[in-house]
């Protein structure tokens, strides 16, 4: 069955680390993702999405991803984080069928 | 600009009683919509999608239901809960394109099933 995969379930940084969540999906077809981010008191919104094209896809935020087809994943990338990127994070993967996984999700801290 | 509403925020229920959960989004017509589920510590995982009025597609067998009387209204119900319906409910848009479009969650409703 198709899955993604977050293991990483709760990241704990220091102001100015640097910052890489993973994403890995299982499924040999087309896809397309995403991350979507969730602050605190704050609804679900997305923060970047790849289709086709530079598989380095920026976003909002100063927030980067890669997608590694080999490797199956779409880790998410950003080189400095702020107390402000204290939220959770869920990777989306879009099959060929147009079915939609979300992952479990990556609960960040930053600590100021 | 467009909003999504869901209603209620919170709701406590006991086992056996049915459930109500409302949707309704603002300011786009024909949306594509949208109930997940989020249990604790699991994924978003996608209930049941609609593409139009009394369209409904379900992607998890289960003892929930859900309904599209209006364009822009989705309603998500059930008979009789179960212990395991727990967890927090979200609502979610897109442009009528499909799933390949941004999704736009709304708020959420955290279910809680004693």
């Amino acid at each position: 069955a198709q899955s993604v995969s977050q293991h990483n379930h709760h990241v704990i940084l220091s102001e100015a680390a640097s910052l890489e969540l993973g994403c890995n999906y299982s499924y040999g077809g087309t896809v397309n993702l995403f991350w979507y981010v969730q602050y605190p008191g704050q609804h679900l919104q997305l923060l970047l999405k790849y289709f086709s094209g530079d598989p380095l896809v920026k976003g909002i935020k100063g927030f980067e991803a890669e997608f590694i087809k080999s490797k199956f994943s779409f880790n998410l990338r950003k080189p400095s984080v702020q107390w402000s990127d204290t939220a959770e994070y869920f990777c989306a993967v879009l099959t060929g069928a147009n079915n939609l996984f979300f992952g479990t999700g990556t609960r960040l801290t930053v600590i100021p | 600009s467009q909003t999504i509403h869901q209603w209620p925020a919170t709701l406590v229920q006991p086992v056996g009683s049915p459930l109500s959960l409302e949707c309704t989004v603002e300011g786009t017509s024909n949306p594509n919509l949208y109930w997940y589920r989020q249990a604790a510590g699991r994924g978003l995982q996608l209930l049941f999608y609609s593409v139009g009025i009394g369209q409904i597609s379900s992607e998890v067998p289960q003892n929930l239901s859900a309904s599209r009387p209006q364009d822009r209204q989705f309603i998500l119900s059930s008979k009789k809960l179960l212990l395991s319906d727990s967890g927090f409910y979200l609502c979610a848009w897109t442009r009528a394109g499909g799933p390949q479009e941004t999704q736009y969650f709304g708020p959420g409703t955290r279910l809680l099933v004693l």
